[in-house]
């Protein structure tokens, strides 16, 4: 089955202790990104991957870290998470920016106290 | 900072009815357009997209696009109550490398 697995789904963490968020594809495709979700503002994209080793910042970078070093994988690096950036997150992929399909994996809530 | 732009709503409509979403993007240079829905607590699923002015059917929904006043709508003929989620209006930037979402549309459908 075609799809986007994140995990954890939930995690509540503490101010300052580093996390990483998974995420993996296995439809080979080449473009990667991850979104955060807050009420009122929509999805907004945090960073994206054209192709292996090929990063970009999207609109709200600060506070992230990210790396493309397998097609499959893309994971999402908080090194010293903030209350600010408690939300809902999303990571998606499609074959190119302009794929008539992005697949969106479930959302990961997350809570920094 | 290139946007689009959605009524939050929420917009509603009685079962049987035509809902009508609207989004309007500032980037001229957008080509492609999306619209997604979204159940509370799940993740976005792409409904419709268009690329070329004029209208798009699929089913019950039908997507509008005029390029030259930077506007983009949804219908949703007959809405049924399952048809109750936000709608995020989303365009691929000019320069091909990113989405932009709108805040998304609220929509309750009532029996």
């Amino acid at each position: 089955e075609a799809q986007v697995t994140q995990n954890p789904r939930y995690l509540i963490t503490v101010t300052g202790k580093k996390l990483t968020v998974t995420c993996s594809q296995n439809m080979n495709h080449e473009y990667m990104s991850w979104y955060r979700q807050d009420p009122g503002l929509g999805l907004r994209q945090i960073y994206y991957s054209m192709n292996v080793e090929v990063t970009d910042k999207g609109d709200v970078p600060e506070g992230y870290k990210v790396s493309r070093k397998e097609k499959r994988n893309f994971p999402l690096i908080l090194e010293s998470p903030s209350p600010n950036q408690t939300s809902l997150y999303f990571c998606a992929s499609s074959l190119s920016p302009t794929e008539i399909r992005q697949y969106f994996g479930p959302g990961t809530r997350l809570t920094v106290t | 900072q290139k946007e689009v732009e959605q009524n939050s709503g929420p917009l509603s409509v009685p079962e049987g009815a035509i809902a009508s979403l609207n989004c309007t993007y500032s980037d001229r240079g957008s080509q492609s357009f999306f619209w997604y829905r979204q159940y509370s607590g799940k993740s976005p699923e792409l409904i419709m997209s268009i690329y070329s002015n004029g209208d798009k059917e699929d089913g019950r929904f039908t997507a509008q696009l005029n390029k030259a006043s930077q506007y983009v709508s949804l219908l949703i003929r007959d809405s049924q109550p399952s048809d109750s989620a936000t709608y995020l209006c989303a365009a691929v930037s000019g320069g091909y490398n990113k989405l932009i979402f709108g805040a998304g549309t609220r929509l309750a459908v009532h029996p």
